[in-house]
């Protein structure tokens, strides 16, 4: 079946400009997790949603950072006047929390982003 | 606070040799554990997690992780690796099933023939 994808795969913007990167979960996913991982290290959680409720973005580095899943499907992380420090992947994951369910948060393969 | 440590940045082993990537936690309260494993430009998979029971946990691959509370660890093994293990793994605590994943540097496992 479909897993969670993410576009565009690699993205290279000039240092001010502003990015929005997809992700489209698994299909009936309600949980969805944005990651940040920066070269060489660990990814570092930045955002949820439940459905189209964002529960928690406690780790967005900055208000330049902005998550949204209006429909409780995709979700867009968009990242305004982006800096070189916003160099990383982004990783988006989904999962089914119940019961039963084995709470497994399912990856995409990530969006590159280069900023120049 | 939750935090993670993997103990080895890099790991070089021997094809058909056995390895231990090391992996500690610090938490106050009861976690969650996991093990991911990053091939190079894919998404993280996961190995193993252990959510409550057996302290020994089986995954994917012919991997296996042991719970120690009394240490904080839970170390991933297997006991004779391929080629084909030739990754990053990740070890992830959370505190809150479903919950966000809280992740350690990660360890380069490098399987040499």
């Amino acid at each position: 079946g479909a897993g969670v994808s993410q576009s565009p795969r690699y993205k290279v913007a000039k240092r001010g400009q502003d990015v929005a990167l997809r992700c489209d979960p698994i299909s009936g996913h309600v949980s969805l997790f944005w990651y940040q991982q920066a070269l060489g290290q660990g990814p570092e959680f930045l955002t949820y949603f439940q459905n189209e409720a964002q529960l928690d973005k406690s780790g967005l580095p900055s208000d330049r950072f902005f998550a949204e899943r209006p429909e409780g499907s995709v979700s867009t992380l968009k990242i305004q006047r982006t800096q070189q420090e916003d160099s990383a992947v982004y990783l988006c994951a989904s999962s089914l929390p119940r019961r039963g369910n084995s709470y497994e948060q399912y990856f995409g393969p990530g969006t590159r982003l280069t900023v120049t | 606070a939750q935090s993670v440590t993997q103990l080895d940045s890099q790991v070089p082993v021997f094809e058909e040799a056995p390895v231990e990537l090391r992996c500690n936690y610090s938490s106050s309260v009861s976690v969650y554990l996991f093990w991911y494993v990053q091939y190079p430009n894919q998404g993280l998979q996961l190995l193993l997690k252990y959510l409550s029971g057996s302290t020994l946990v089986k995954g994917i691959n012919g991997f296996e992780a042991e719970f120690n509370k009394s240490q904080t660890s839970f170390h991933l093994r297997k006991p004779s690796v391929h080629i084909s293990d030739t990754a990053e793994y990740f070890c992830a605590v959370s505190h809150a099933l479903g919950g966000k994943l809280i992740f350690g540097q990660g360890t380069e496992l490098s399987v040499k023939p």
